[in-house]
C-alpha cells in the first residue's frame, strides 16, 4: 500500500531535549517536506526537499533540522525544543514535475513541549 | 510570496452543489493551483489542481478566472462526509532551476447540512 508514516504519532517532550521525528514514504518520490499546523495559521512549510541531500528551507524554518541521505526518508530534528514548537506535524511526499503532481500526506505527529 | 485568502466558513445543504472561493491575487504565470482538505485532524487528503484551465476529476471541480486570480472548487452534490476544512494551495517556484514549495491558505470550514 502506497503510503506515508510518521514516528512517533504523539510526543511529550521537555524544553532542551533533542527529539527527532521520522518520516518514511514507500513511493519512490523525490519530494519531501514537512508541515507543522497550528490553530488559525493553516499549514505552514517549515523545509522541503526536492531529492537525495538537497533540501530548502520553507517559510518556517528556525528551530528545526531536516536531513536528505536515502530517497524514502526525511527525518525532522529539534535540536533544542521550546514550547513554542508544540504543534501538529506533517510529512508529505510527491513524484518532482515541473506539471502538477499531488503530495501524500502522513498521519501527523502531534508534538508537546513543556 | 504568492498568497491565499479563503472564506473562514460555508454551509451547504446536503445534494447541493458547494462552491468554495480562494482568491490568489498574486499568483505568477508558471504557479500551480491545489484543493486539498483536512478532515479533524488527518492529514490533508488531495482533491484536484489545475494551471489555467478548468479541471474536473471524480471529487470535484476546479474553475480558473482567466486573470488567474481567483479560483472555485465545485463538489456538485455535497454530502455529510464532505464536511471538512478546505484547503486553497499555491505551489511558487523558488528559482530557476525548478524548485518549488507550497503556501497554504488558512483553509475554508465547510459544513453539510442535512
Amino acid at each position: 500500500e502506497a503510503q506515508v508514516t510518521q514516528n512517533p504519532r504523539y510526543l511529550i517532550t521537555v524544553t532542551g531535549k533533542k527529539l527527532t521525528v521520522t518520516c518514511s514514504q514507500n513511493m519512490n518520490h523525490e519530494y519531501m517536506s514537512w508541515y507543522r499546523q497550528d490553530p488559525g495559521l493553516g499549514l505552514r512549510q517549515i523545509y522541503y526537499s526536492m531529492n537525495v541531500e538537497v533540501t530548502d528551507k520553507g517559510d518556517v524554518p528556525e528551530g528545526y533540522k531536516v536531513s536528505r541521505k536515502e530517497k524514502r526518508n526525511f527525518p525532522l530534528i529539534l535540536e533544542s525544543p521550546s514550547p513554542n514548537q508544540t504543534s501538529l506535524y506533517f510529512c508529505a511526499s510527491s513524484l518532482r514535475t515541473s506539471g502538477g503532481y499531488e503530495q501524500y500526506f502522513g498521519p501527523g505527529t502531534r508534538l508537546t513541549v513543556t | 510570496d504568492a498568497k491565499t485568502t479563503q472564506p473562514t466558513s460555508m454551509d451547504c445543504a446536503e445534494g447541493r452543489a458547494a462552491n468554495l472561493p480562494c482568491n490568489h491575487s498574486t499568483i505568477s504565470g508558471n504557479e500551480y493551483v491545489y484543493w486539498y482538505r483536512q478532515i479533524h485532524s488527518q492529514g490533508p487528503q488531495y482533491i484536484i489542481h489545475g494551471l489555467k484551465n478548468n479541471e474536473t476529476n471524480e471529487m470535484a471541480s476546479l474553475i480558473i478566472t482567466e486573470d488567474r486570480k481567483s479560483s472555485t472548487l465545485i463538489l456538485p452534490h455535497a454530502t455529510l462526509r464532505d464536511t471538512a476544512v478546505y484547503y486553497c494551495i499555491v505551489r511558487v517556484l523558488t528559482n530557476l532551476s525548478g524548485t518549488y514549495k507550497y503556501i497554504f491558505g488558512t483553509g475554508t470550514r465547510l459544513k453539510v447540512l442535512a
